[in-house]
């Protein structure tokens, strides 16, 4: 399966401020995705990352909180907006196509003061 | 109703001991299922794939009823290594994954 990276691996952040997360794949994937999972939770897709185009976002989940980048097909950024403690959680990317699984990044662990 | 729902556990077992998850899901569009295993701080990784016909890897056995939509995990002889969360994680009928909330397993020596 491809090999995923994400950048920061953590963050400890000042509320009000924002941070991108990166997400590489060593190889070109179709589709890439981008979750939350909050403390003692599971996991809540954010948004599916379109090469190309608009990323397509899920119900509760906005573009201006969460604006992502797809620029091609190995690579994708999520931007959390303007911070506040209810932010703070792990934040995954993964790849996987059509009804196959997914395999996932190893996470960014972002905790908001 | 939650579209994939699980027994929270913990369940607790010895080493040796043969453990079963369960879970439901309400979408009867889905096609595909899949058990991740996800290790505390770690990110979810991939178990087992489920097939309608039941597959085996090993020690772990899945089991798919379409009628009941009704997924199972059999674990047996527990190993204290598979102390982890198991999510259970159902196509939505589109390119979307659904995850359950996930079953905590302990086993103790």
């Amino acid at each position: 399966s491809a090999v995923i990276s994400q950048k920061p691996s953590r963050d400890i952040c000042q509320r009000g401020t924002s941070l991108t997360i990166q997400c590489q794949v060593d190889s070109q994937v179709t589709m890439m995705f981008w979750y939350r999972q909050q403390p003692g939770q599971s996991l809540t897709l954010i948004a599916t990352a379109n090469q190309g185009s608009e990323a397509t976002y899920e119900s509760g989940f906005v573009i201006d909180k969460f604006p992502i980048s797809r620029p091609n097909l190995t690579f994708s950024t999520l931007t959390v907006s303007n911070m506040s403690p209810e932010d703070s959680s792990i934040y995954l990317c993964s790849v996987g196509e059509s009804d196959q699984p997914q395999h996932f990044g190893d996470g960014t662990r972002l905790s908001i003061l | 109703r939650k579209e994939v729902e699980q027994d929270p556990g913990p369940f607790n077992v010895p080493e040796g001991a043969t453990v079963a998850f369960n879970c439901t899901y309400s979408n009867s569009a889905s096609q595909s299922f899949f058990w991740y295993r996800q290790d505390c701080r770690k990110e979810p990784k991939l178990l087992m794939s489920v097939y309608s016909s039941g597959n085996e890897d090993g020690r772990f056995t899945a089991q798919l009823n379409r009628a009941s939509q009704y997924i199972s995990l059999l674990i047996r002889d527990s190993k204290l290594s598979d102390s982890a969360t198991y999510l259970c994680v159902v196509n939505s009928g589109t390119d979307k994954l659904i995850f359950g909330t996930g079953t905590r397993l302990q086993v103790f020596p």
